[in-house]
């Protein structure tokens, strides 16, 4: 097991690409998703597998993972994508494992 | 639809045991699916507590020191968690939520709405 470290804040301009980062020794050897969660709700699953988008997800939402780290890129980001996001690491012996979020602000 | 709603007591005392459960519904808990707690104090990010798949097999997050029993209910269609010898630091927003895949690497794609539960005398 280890942690996962994520940028406490990201900014990003309406209509540009905002990548959030994820950090873990040999991160890329185990499988991340990512979160979206609105104050007040539960999270949503937008990323699966590193990269798969489950159904309901918008294609503008992508990911990706390799050695230490995982990204979530969101591409033409709206003003609806604000929002905190959370990494999570999933290892088939250890199981589960949150990073510590961040909070995208879309000026 | 699948759907998750957890239910419990708001309060628990100090030293005691917290005690939820989650309904399943729109799919049976015999499904070859992971189910999950997760908890996420007030203000704070999300900690994963553990999970356990409809044959009883279970794990845990060890930082929480083996305070936490997670079961599964099949006939009532739901899966419980206990924590024991809470303290205020065990005061959150509990969800329970689903991984879809029998190997448990699909990600949590079905969230309760939460359940606020506060430790206090």
């Amino acid at each position: 097991s280890y942690d996962l470290t994520q940028p406490p804040s990201v900014s990003v301009s309406p209509g540009q690409t905002a990548s959030i980062t994820c950090s873990g020794d040999n991160l890329g050897e185990d499988y991340a998703s990512w979160y979206q969660q609105k104050p007040g709700q539960s999270p949503v699953l937008v990323i699966y597998q590193d990269n798969k988008r489950p159904s309901g997800i918008p294609e503008r939402f992508s990911g990706s993972n390799s050695g230490n780290t995982a990204t979530l890129t969101i591409s033409g980001t709206q003003a609806l994508d604000e929002a905190d996001y959370y990494c999570q690491a999933w290892d088939k012996s250890t199981a589960r494992i949150f990073g510590g979020g961040t909070k995208l602000t879309v000026l | 639809q699948v759907r998750l709603q957890e239910a419990g007591p708001g309060l628990v005392k100090p030293s005691g045991t917290l005690s939820l459960t989650c309904a399943v519904s729109g799919i049976s808990i015999s499904s070859h699916h992971w189910w999950n707690w997760v908890r996420q104090p007030p203000g704070k990010g999300l900690e994963w507590i553990g999970e356990i798949f409809y044959s009883g097999r279970s794990k845990y997050n060890q930082s929480l020191k083996g305070r936490v029993t997670i079961s599964v209910d099949k006939s009532n269609y739901q899966f419980s968690l206990k924590v024991s010898s809470v303290t205020a630091a065990d005061t959150a927003v509990y969800f329970c939520a689903r991984d879809p895949s029998p190997n448990g690497s699909d990600g949590f794609d079905i969230w309760g709405q939460g359940i606020m539960v506060t430790v206090s005398s």
